[in-house]
């Protein structure tokens, strides 16, 4: 069973489109993540969720909305998309209070044309 | 503005020598640390946290920590081209849900 899982794996969409990608953990984690990974490699968090409470929303443009229906499930939304969106988007897990120990999903690679 | 930074590499050692990765921090209230190991089209798996000055060893793998010097390393010993990947390292922020992720220092392990 794949702890931290991330549909669609590859999303190749045009500029201006909206998508969305959906994240479910069976880790019984309270705490989940959307990272962005560039294409310098650069991994930088979007979102936090505790427990289905926004806790860290970094400066990510309003075109991005994150959703989380309980506590197993982040959804990440994209409005507008624009080239510079292009990235690959890794959904993570942790126990509360245990920071550093992410479990990161197989990642999203989406490609903005 | 915090930052973390690493020798983006790449790092090249022959088998079964040490590899050593450094890396320096800028927020003095970071209180863990922790070095992750993502191969190349994967996701960062975790393989090393450390809380305490000094040296913690797990395995071939040493991380280090001098928080006065603001600096943590990872040592790996007898290298294997399983090695081969790039470490993150990642310092809290402060104790907050946040890690603050290095760009990463691409290893590279030579048969």
């Amino acid at each position: 069973d794949t702890a931290v899982s991330q549909t669609p794996k590859y999303l190749v969409t045009q500029m201006g489109n909206d998508k969305s990608i959906k994240c479910e953990q069976n880790l019984g984690h309270d705490t989940m993540y959307w990272y962005k990974q560039d294409s310098k490699k650069f991994l930088k968090i979007m979102f936090s969720y505790n427990n289905k409470e926004l806790i860290i929303n970094e400066t990510v443009p309003n075109r991005f909305s994150p959703k989380s229906p309980d506590k197993a499930h982040l959804n990440l939304h994209i409005n507008s998309l624009e080239l510079g969106d292009s990235a690959v988007y890794f959904c993570a897990s942790s126990e509360t209070g245990v920071t550093g120990e992410l479990f990161f999903g197989e990642g999203s690679r989406l490609t903005v044309l | 503005q915090k930052e973390v930074e690493q020798n983006s590499g790449p790092l090249s050692v022959p088998e079964g020598a040490i590899a050593s990765l450094n890396c320096t921090y800028s927020d003095r209230g970071s209180q863990s640390f922790f070095w992750y190991r993502q191969y190349s089209g994967k996701s960062p798996e975790l393989i090393m946290s450390i809380y305490s000055n000094g040296d913690k060893e797990d395995g071939r793998f040493t991380a280090q920590l001098n928080k006065a010097s603001q600096y943590v390393s990872l040592l790996i010993r007898d290298s294997q081209p399983s090695d081969s990947a790039t470490y993150l390292c990642a310092p809290d922020a402060g104790g907050s849900y946040q890690l603050t992720f290095g760009k990463g220092t691409k290893l590279s392990v030579i048969p």
